[in-house]
């Protein structure tokens, strides 16, 4: 069964430092989604990305934070300058349509620490 | 603004009984999606149920199923035959058609005892 993948899995990070949490959709999806999760808390929405630029963003998703499809499988979260608030569960999503039998597949998270 | 609301934080079911968990929604949209996940300690994120809004019959998938109550706006869970396995935080999750993304609720921390 194809599946979403994320790498890495963890990492840890200085503040101020810049991270790049990468993501490989499944092949044949269009849309493509980042969401965050603080330890303890529920998942929020941070971007959403269809035909190389971003469809949606939320107030979380500010210029510290930037997306790129850098090829024809990847699909990047970078953020600048890390904070420590920034420490979270960080999960990439993909979907094949928007309204025609919709279902958003989720990768396994890369756990992002900020010391 | 679409809104997800999980009234219980925490639930515990006793091993082969039943369960349900509460989910309620608000949205102004006639198209959309519901979906449960769950989240084991490892923190995946897996798909337990969808349920399209335009369909009234209520979505089920081998012990699990949903009672979707559309003017209630009302979603929740139904564990049947509960498994220790069964063990996570349960998130309800809608997604509007022209929203274009997934809002979620606080989740329900559901414990089975054996």
């Amino acid at each position: 069964e194809p599946e979403v993948t994320q790498t890495p899995s963890h990492q840890v990070t200085q503040m101020g430092q810049e991270v790049i949490l990468r993501c490989v959709p499944i092949s044949n999806h269009l849309y493509f989604y980042w969401y965050r999760q603080i330890l303890g808390q529920k998942v929020e929405f941070l971007v959403s990305f269809y035909n190389n630029e971003i469809s949606e963003k939320s107030e979380i998703f500010d210029d510290q934070f930037s997306v790129e499809r850098p090829d024809g499988s990847n699909f990047t979260l970078k953020i600048r300058s890390t904070k420590l608030e920034d420490s979270a569960m960080y999960f990439c999503a993909s979907s094949e349509a928007l309204r025609t039998f919709y279902e958003q597949y989720f990768g396994p998270g890369t756990r992002l620490t900020v010391t | 603004a679409q809104t997800v609301t999980q009234s219980q934080p925490e639930m515990s079911v006793q091993e082969a009984e039943t369960v349900t968990l509460s989910c309620t929604y608000d949205t102004s949209e006639s198209d959309y999606y519901l979906f449960w996940y769950k989240q084991p300690p490892s923190r995946q994120m897996i798909l337990v149920i969808r349920q399209e809004a335009y369909k009234q019959q209520n979505a089920t998938e081998n012990r699990f199923s949903v009672n979707f109550q559309k003017a209630a706006k009302s979603f929740s869970l139904k564990i049947s035959d509960s498994q220790l396995g069964d063990a996570a935080m349960y998130f309800c999750a809608y997604y509007g058609t022209n929203a274009g993304k997934s809002t979620f609720g606080d989740g329900t921390t559901l414990t089975v005892k054996p």
